[in-house]
């Protein structure tokens, strides 16, 4: 079946650290990847995306490439900040309008001044 | 803001009661999906509704749930004779419908049962 694996948290860093969230997927096909934010109490908002592979997303300085030979999404950005901390979902939708999220457990990113 | 716009963002509900949750889609959307967040797990999907039709309900739980988005108004979320493994967040998101066009959230509605 069609699925999302994330790495575990909560991931703990300090301001101006790299970041790496690493996420695979299973999918018989080929579908589009996308990073999803929640911060506290709120919903998920779209951090970037991807529709094919070798694609790269990127947005608020956090980027990342569909690796189709890996099977990977993995996200990252090079300078975190504290207002970055939040939980980060990856997920893959295959591209027929209206077929439904596959999420990922999601991943809590705590960063420190 | 012409998000998608869920209320109410907390309701708290009795063991037997009914949970009646609501979606108002984006502006120029007419297709809604509703997921649940279970405590420290991801979203999974319920179901996929455009108007007045369920298009995808393979998510959604057999029995006292339910679903509806009516010609006007906004999409409901029903679940009757509430019990304690109800307790979740439910989001619900909307779509052009069009390929590759993203969903956007609604900030949740936190269902916690007594």
């Amino acid at each position: 079946g069609n699925s999302v694996t994330q790495m575990e948290g909560p991931v703990t860093l300090s301001e101006e650290a790299f970041l790496t969230i690493n996420c695979t997927y299973t999918a018989t096909g080929y579908p589009s990847l996308f990073w999803y934010v929640q911060y506290p109490g709120e919903g998920l908002q779209l951090l970037l995306k991807a529709t094919k592979a070798d694609d790269k997303g990127s947005n608020k300085g956090f980027e990342a490439t569909y690796r189709k030979e890996t099977t990977s999404f993995h996200l990252e950005k090079g300078s975190v900040q504290v207002s970055d901390s939040a939980v980060y979902f990856c997920a893959l939708s295959f591209n027929q309008a209206g077929t439904a999220l596959i999420f990922g457990k999601g991943t809590t990113l705590s960063v420190s001044s | 803001n012409a998000g998608v716009m869920q209320n109410p963002r907390h309701l708290v509900r009795r063991r037997g009661q009914e949970a009646r949750l609501r979606c108002s889609p984006m502006k120029g959307h007419s297709h809604v999906y509703w997921y649940r967040q279970l405590p420290e797990e991801g979203l999974k999907f319920m179901v996929y509704l455009q108007k007045e039709n369920i298009i995808d309900e393979s998510g959604m739980p057999k029995e006292r749930f339910s679903a509806e988005f009516p010609k006007e108004g906004p999409s409901i979320l029903r679940i009757q004779q509430v019990v304690r493994g109800d307790s979740a967040a439910y989001f619900c998101a909307s779509s052009e419908g069009r390929q590759n066009q993203p969903q956007h959230f609604g900030d949740g509605t936190r269902l916690s049962i007594l």
